[in-house]
């Protein structure tokens, strides 16, 4: 079956410029996570949806960083005045529901900012 | 210091040889142990799932958890070329709703 889509797969901004990233996750899947991921470093927890729950955002770095998700479909990332240190892969997972459910990923969209 | 430790390596190992990745935490109230596999721009995909403390073998691949050490273990045996991968550790801990991870060892089996 389909599994987690994300894109772009690239995307290359300058700084100063917002970006738009889009997750669709796997069909019934009622949790959906995003990660940062730099250069050569694990994964970084940013947000986190299940269902219609206010989502966590515990790990979004600024607030030039929000993400959205309408019910359990698609979810979109944005990042506002992008920054250099905001490139990285950025990944999307769903899980049938949120806790230990095993986390399937995307294969990531990966932002350049110049 | 990080919740999650691990090795960045990268780690280069002839074919055949047995490998041993490891990750140490300092949340005790981690019970959920994974690891994950990453090749190149991919996203991660699960290997192995591990409850609490204890050994689970799956193939090639057999996972440890010494929760008194806090200490995880991922072994590979007869390591394959198409072994060559980014494997990262994470773990939760009971009700939590995100994986904490470690950085990721780069592992690389040479024919």
């Amino acid at each position: 079956g389909a599994g987690v889509s994300q894109s772009p797969s690239n995307k290359v901004t300058e700084k100063g410029k917002d970006v738009e990233l889009r997750c669709d996750p796997i069909s019934g899947h009622t949790a959906l996570y995003w990660y940062r991921q730099r250069l050569g470093q694990g994964l970084e927890f940013l947000i986190y949806f299940q269902g219609n729950s206010a989502p966590d955002k515990s790990g979004l770095p600024s607030d030039r960083f929000s993400a959205e998700r309408t019910g359990e479909s698609v979810s979109t990332l944005t990042i506002q005045r992008t920054q250099q240190e905001d490139s990285a892969v950025y990944l999307c997972a769903s899980s049938p529901r949120a806790g230990t459910d095993t986390q399937y990923f995307g294969p990531g969209t990966r932002l350049t900012v110049l | 210091q990080k919740e999650v430790e691990q090795d960045p390596g990268p780690l280069s190992v002839p074919e055949g040889a047995i490998v041993s990745l490891n990750c140490t935490y300092s949340n005790s109230a981690f019970q959920y142990f994974m690891w994950y596999r990453q090749y190149s721009r991919k996203g991660p995909e699960l290997l192995m799932y591990t409850y609490s403390s204890g050994n689970k073998e799956d193939g090639r691949f057999t996972a440890q958890v010494d929760k008194s050490s806090k200490y995880i273990s991922l072994f590979i045996r007869d390591s394959q070329p198409s072994d060559s991968a980014t494997y990262l550790c994470a773990m939760s801990a009971q009700g939590a709703q995100k994986l904490v991870f470690g950085q990721g060892t780069r592992l690389t089996i040479n024919p």
